[in-house]
C-alpha cells in the first residue's frame, strides 16, 4: 500500500504556542487528505478534510481559526495548531487518497503525531 | 448521517482461537468497508477492506463478511496469535460523501493470550 510519514512524531509545547504537523503522501498524489485526533481510548474523530488547492472542509464543532489547515500541494499537508492550551493535548493522525483513482474510498494513514501541550 | 457501531468494545481469546468483530451501518449508500489494526502510539493500518459488491473476502487468516441487507459486516480473524493483539475499528464510507470521508467505529480492543 502507499505510505504516509507525518512529522514530528511526537512535539512537547508550551501553553499558548503554535505547532505546524506535516503530512506527506511518499508515493503518490493525494488530491484529499484528511486530519483525525484521538483521545486515550478512544476512536478517530475527522477533523477536516483538506483537497489540494482549496480551503478545508472542517467537522461541526472543530475551531477552523484554531486548527489551520493549508493543502498546497498533492504530497503535503500541514495542520497548525494555534495558541494551543493543554486540552488540545493529542494523537494526531493525518490519511491521504485519491478518491479520482481506481480504489476511490481508500485513505491511507501516517503514523500519528503525540502532542503534548504542557 | 452515517452511523457506524462496533461490538464488543474488548475481547479475549486464547491463543489458536478464532476473534469475531461485528458492525452495523446506517447509510444505506455506504459502499466500502475497511478494516484496521492500530498497535499502542501508532496510526491505524488497513488489514482489509471490502466493497458493496461482494460478500465475502479473505486474505489467510482474516476475512471480512459483509450483508447489506442487515447493514452489518464482520471481522473475523482464525488462528488467532498474540501478535493480533491490538485495537481494531471498522469503518464506512460512501463515493458521495465528501470525497470517501470514513466514518470509524468505537473500537474493540482484542487481546490473545499464549
Amino acid at each position: 500500500g502507499a505510505v504516509v510519514s507525518q512529522h514530528p512524531s511526537r512535539v512537547i509545547c508550551k501553553s499558548g504556542t503554535s505547532v505546524k504537523i506535516e503530512c506527506r503522501s511518499l508515493d503518490f498524489q493525494a488530491t484529499t487528505m484528511f486530519w483525525y485526533r484521538q483521545f486515550p481510548k478512544q476512536s478517530l474523530m475527522l477533523m477536516a478534510t483538506s483537497n489540494e488547492g482549496s480551503k478545508a472542509t472542517y467537522e461541526q464543532g472543530v475551531e477552523k481559526d484554531k486548527f489551520l489547515i493549508n493543502h498546497a500541494s498533492l504530497t503535503l499537508s500541514t495542520l497548525t495548531v494555534t495558541s494551543a492550551h493543554p486540552e488540545d493535548s493529542s494523537f494526531y493522525i493525518c490519511s491521504a487518497s485519491n478518491p479520482g483513482g481506481p480504489n476511490y474510498n481508500e485513505q491511507f494513514f501516517g503514523p500519528g503525531t503525540r502532542l503534548t501541550v504542557l | 448521517g452515517e452511523n457506524v457501531e462496533q461490538h464488543p468494545s474488548t475481547l479475549s481469546v486464547q491463543e489458536g482461537d478464532s476473534a469475531v468483530i461485528k458492525c452495523t451501518y446506517s447509510d444505506s449508500a455506504s459502499n466500502y468497508f475497511p478494516w484496521y489494526k492500530q498497535e499502542l502510539g501508532k496510526g491505524p493500518q488497513l488489514i482489509i477492506d471490502i466493497r458493496s459488491n461482494v460478500g465475502e473476502k479473505k486474505d489467510q487468516r482474516i476475512a471480512v463478511t459483509l450483508n447489506k441487507t442487515a447493514k452489518h459486516f464482520s471481522l473475523h480473524i482464525t488462528e488467532t496469535q498474540p501478535e493480533d493483539s491490538a485495537v481494531y475499528f471498522c469503518a464506512a464510507s460512501s463515493r458521495n460523501n465528501q470525497g470517501g470521508k470514513l466514518i470509524f467505529g468505537q473500537g474493540t480492543e482484542l487481546s490473545v493470550k499464549p
